[in-house]
C-alpha cells in the first residue's frame, strides 16, 4: 500500500518561500507523478502543479512563476517551492500520487496534509 | 479553465436513502471525471476514476456515469460513514479543476 507523508514548517513569513517534502513508502515513485495539492480553510481544492520520476513538470498557470516542484528518486521524495507567499497561500497542502490513464489520470492516493500558515 | 460545477450544494438525507449528486463541466470532457469523498480534517479519498469505474476497496452501493459535459455520483443506500463532502475534478487539462464540493449532511 502506496503511502505519502508531508513534511514542512507550518508557519512562513509573508514574501518568503513555502517548502515542503513529501515522501512516499510502500513502492517506488518510479514511473509515476507526485502532485501537490492545497486547500485553504473553508474553500475547494486546487491542484498546484505535478512532476514525473524524470523530472518534468507541470504548473497550474496561476502560479506559475513562484511555484517550482522537484523530484529526487534516490530518496522516494519529492518537494514543493512556493514563493513570495501571502496569506492567500494559507492552506493545507495535499501530496498526492497521481495515476496514470489506466485511472484516468486522478489523484489514487493522498498524503494526510499539513497545514501551511502565512503570517509575520 | 475548465469550469466544474456541483449541484446541490448541501444535501440532507437518512440513512437509507438514495443520493445523486450531480457535477457538469463548462465543455466537453470526454470520461475524463473523477470523485472524491472528504471528511472533516482528512485528505480526500478517491471514490470513483474515469467518470464510472470504482476504485479498489470503494463500496459498490457508490456508483458514477456521465460522459462529455454532465456526469453523477450516486449511493444507493447511505450508511452513516457516507456523510462528508464529495468533489468531482476533471482529468482533461490543466488545471485538473475540482467542483466547490457537495456537502452531505445527516436529516
Amino acid at each position: 500500500q502506496v503511502q505519502l507523508q508531508e513534511s514542512g514548517p507550518g508557519l512562513v513569513k509573508p514574501s518568503e518561500t513555502l517548502s515542503l517534502t513529501c515522501t512516499v513508502s510502500g513502492g517506488s515513485i518510479s514511473g509515476h507523478y507526485g502532485s501537490w495539492i492545497r486547500q485553504p480553510p473553508g474553500m475547494k481544492l486546487e491542484l498546484i502543479g505535478y512532476i514525473y520520476y524524470s523530472g518534468s513538470t507541470t504548473y497550474n498557470p496561476s502560479l506559475k512563476g513562484r511555484v517550482s516542484i522537484s523530484v529526487d528518486t534516490s530518496k522516494n521524495q519529492f518537494s514543493l517551492k512556493l514563493s513570495s507567499v501571502t496569506a492567500a497561500d494559507t492552506a493545507v497542502y495535499y501530496c498526492a500520487k497521481k495515476g496514470g490513464k489506466t485511472k484516468g489520470y486522478a489523484f489514487d492516493y493522498w498524503g494526510q496534509g499539513t497545514l501551511v500558515t502565512v503570517s509575520s | 479553465d475548465i469550469q466544474m460545477t456541483q449541484s446541490p450544494s448541501s444535501l440532507s438525507a437518512s440513512v437509507g436513502d438514495r443520493v445523486t449528486i450531480t457535477c457538469r463541466a463548462s465543455q466537453s470532457i470526454s470520461t475524463y471525471l473523477n470523485w472524491y469523498q472528504q471528511k472533516p480534517g482528512k485528505a480526500p479519498k478517491l471514490l470513483i476514476y474515469a467518470a464510472s469505474s470504482l476504485q479498489t476497496g470503494v463500496p459498490s452501493r457508490f456508483s458514477g456515469s456521465g460522459s462529455g459535459t454532465d456526469f453523477t455520483v450516486t449511493i444507493s443506500s447511505l450508511q452513516p460513514e457516507d456523510f462528508a463532502t464529495y468533489y468531482c475534478q476533471e482529468s482533461y487539462s490543466i488545471p485538473h479543476t475540482f467542483g466547490q464540493g457537495t456537502k452531505l449532511e445527516i436529516k
